[in-house]
């Protein structure tokens, strides 16, 4: 089956840690991109990725970090610098990178808490 | 820049109702349109898209109309059912080419149906 997959789906972290989350598609698409939501909020984009060794930042990008070494994988690094990290992170892909009229195709979510 | 708002929720009806979930939008040039639903612990799912003014939109008895003219895309179902309950998110994704294929997400509706 294509798809997404988000590991791990609910995710502990102590104040001061970094912490990684994955993301893998098996789609072939080109384009990925990391949204966090908040209780009562939409999704607000934290970084996306058009091709491999390319990233941006997006709205919130602040205390994260990404890598795009290979198509299928876009993991995320929430750092200790990130000041609220309790949330729940989605990963998305796309088949078209640019202007388009594709869609958005999204894993099941991680849920991080911070103790 | 570009926002999507929706009607606030919750939003609580008897099954078989009529639904409608109000979504208007701001944005520059000619977005593509979206409705996602989110069903609880879960990712976002794909409704219905629409991609140009006066397209319909439509998906297990969902539809959306592309209006230009009022810049809405209000969703609508004719007869709900308690499988119905879920968070529904409207979201554009502008033609400017700003961001990729980046998401303009609102803030959620919670559905709820009662049997």
């Amino acid at each position: 089956d294509g798809g997404i997959t988000q590991s791990p789906k609910y995710l502990f972290r102590k104040e001061g840690q970094n912490v990684t989350l994955s993301c893998e598609q098996n789609l072939n698409h080109d384009a990925m991109y990391w949204y966090r939501q908040d209780p009562g909020q939409g999704l607000r984009l934290i970084y996306y990725s058009q091709i491999v060794n390319d990233f941006q930042k997006g709205d919130i990008a602040e205390g994260y970090s990404v890598s795009r070494e290979k198509k299928e994988s876009f993991p995320l690094t929430v750092t200790s610098a990130q000041k609220n990290p309790t949330a729940f992170y989605l990963c998305a892909s796309s088949n078209e990178a640019g202007v388009g009229t594709d869609t958005q195709y999204f894993g099941p979510g991680t849920r991080l808490t911070v103790l | 820049g570009d926002s999507v708002t929706q009607m606030e929720g919750p939003v609580t009806l008897s099954e078989e109702a009529f639904l409608t979930i109000n979504c208007t939008y701001t944005a520059t040039g000619y977005p593509s349109l979206f409705w996602y639903v989110q069903y609880p612990g879960e990712g976002l799912q794909l409704l219905l898209k629409a991609t140009k003014a006066d397209d319909k939109g439509s998906n297990k008895g969902f539809e959306a109309t592309y209006r230009k003219e009022t810049t809405s895309f209000h969703l609508e179902k004719g007869s709900v059912q308690v499988s119905d309950s879920a968070v529904y998110f409207c979201a554009l994704r502008g033609s400017t080419g700003a961001y990729g294929n980046k998401l303009v997400f609102g803030a959620g509706t919670i559905l709820r149906v009662k049997s």
